[in-house]
Order: structure tokens, then sequence, then C-alpha cells
């Protein structure tokens, strides 16, 4: 199974920062992975998909990069909306999709 | 408007089989570009795939709960059914549905259902 690897697991900002949120996968797994963004009593939602592209409706300050086995999360401004716990998923391998162990951003 | 809807029961105890229903409207399980999905959550803790299943009826499962898990779906009532036997307590969870698009660059899920606690206790 292709593993992925999120850092940090936590991290404290301040509203107006630029955060980045790193994966990283065992293996290659190209293009296909996918950002989500969870918060708490909530389902997780769709940020990015295929490692660049921005889900219709999410604001611009989100973007995505990387490809092969290492990528990032960016969050160029941070909002007080976005406090949350993130989640990189990898669906290279359709034998067994995997997520990350995620990553709680929580407010400094 | 897409909307998944997972029903169930809330409290299995050791041993039994699970079943989950997802209901799905705004969108065909016919459709070739989409699949549903079934993804897990233990409290406090990591989201896990478990399985999804195509309109042309492929089936795949998380390997490690293969011998535990049959997905099956029903188009003519947009459900898909998810059963999971010999139910164990670190298997007490939210369980989603979740509708899986195969994209060009990415497979992804793009709408969830709100998810359902179910708790495994004597």
């Amino acid at each position: 199974d292709i593993q992925m690897t999120q850092s940090p697991s936590s991290l404290s900002a301040s509203v107006g920062d630029r955060v980045i949120i790193t994966c990283r996968a065992s293996q290659s797994v190209s293009s296909y992975l996918n950002w989500y963004q969870q918060k708490p009593g909530k389902a997780p939602k769709l940020l990015i998909y295929a490692a660049s592209s921005l889900q219709s409706g999410v604001p611009s300050r989100f973007s995505g990069s990387g490809s092969g086995t290492d990528f990032t999360l960016t969050i160029s401004t941070l909002q007080p909306e976005d406090f949350a716990t993130y989640y990189c998923q990898q669906s290279y391998s359709t034998l067994m999709y995997t997520f990350g162990q995620g990553t709680k951003l929580e407010i400094k | 408007q897409v909307t998944l809807k997972e029903s169930g029961p809330v409290l299995v105890k050791p041993t039994e089989t699970l079943t989950l229903t997802c209901t799905v409207s705004g969108f065909s399980l016919s459709n070739t570009r989409m699949a549903v999905s079934w993804i897990r959550q233990p409290p406090g803790k990591a989201l896990e795939w478990l399985a999804h299943i195509y309109s042309n009826d492929g089936k795949f499962y998380s390997t490690s709960l293969k011998s535990r898990l049959t997905i099956s779906g029903d188009t003519s009532k947009s459900q898909v059914v998810l059963t999971m036997t010999n139910m164990d307590p670190v298997d007490t969870a939210t369980y989603y549905c979740a509708r899986m698009v195969r994209g060009v660059r990415s497979y992804y899920f793009d709408y969830w259902g709100q998810g359902i606690l179910v708790t495994v206790s004597s």
C-alpha cells in the first residue's frame, strides 16, 4: 500500500499568515493527489484535486502543487474559517486509496 | 443538487454484521465517470477508505478489510449498500459515503454524506 505522510501533524498560525502543509507519498502517485478540509463534526470538503486544480467554489487563497512523491497545500492569507484539519489523499493506486494522517491547523 | 445520505444502525454488538445504506440524488449511479465510495473515521483519528463501486458493477475493497466487506448497488433505488461482518469495538467510527469522480488526472471525492456514527459495544 502507498503510505501518505503529512507534516506537520499540527500547526499554530495567526489570521493573515501564509501556511504550507506538505504531503509525501511512499512511492510516486503522479498527479493523483487530492486535499480535503474537515471541520469538527462535519464531513470533509474537497479543496484541491489532481495536485493543483482548485475545486469549484473554493477560495483562491488555497493552492496546491507537486507531483510524484512530494506535494504542498498553501493557504496564502489565513482566514478565521480556515482553522480545521487538512488531509491529503492519493488515488493513484486503485487497489487501495489512502489518506494522510491529517494536519490540524489551530489559532495561535 | 447532489446529495448523499447514510442510514443504518448506530449501535451494533461485537461479532454482528453491519449493513449501511447510502441513498444518492442529483446524479445517476449509472454514470460511468463516477463511483460511490465508503470511507470511515474513528473518533479523533484519520480517514480510511473502505470500498467503492462503479456503474459497471466494478468493485474495489480496502486490502486490509477485504475479507469482511461487501458493496453492492441498486441503480433503480439510487442506493449503495455496504456490509461489514464480524464487527469489533475498533470498528467504532463515523461512516461516510462519498461520490468519487474519475477525472483526467485524479480520482477524487467531491460530495460527501453527513456521516453516521456507528458504535460497536455489547
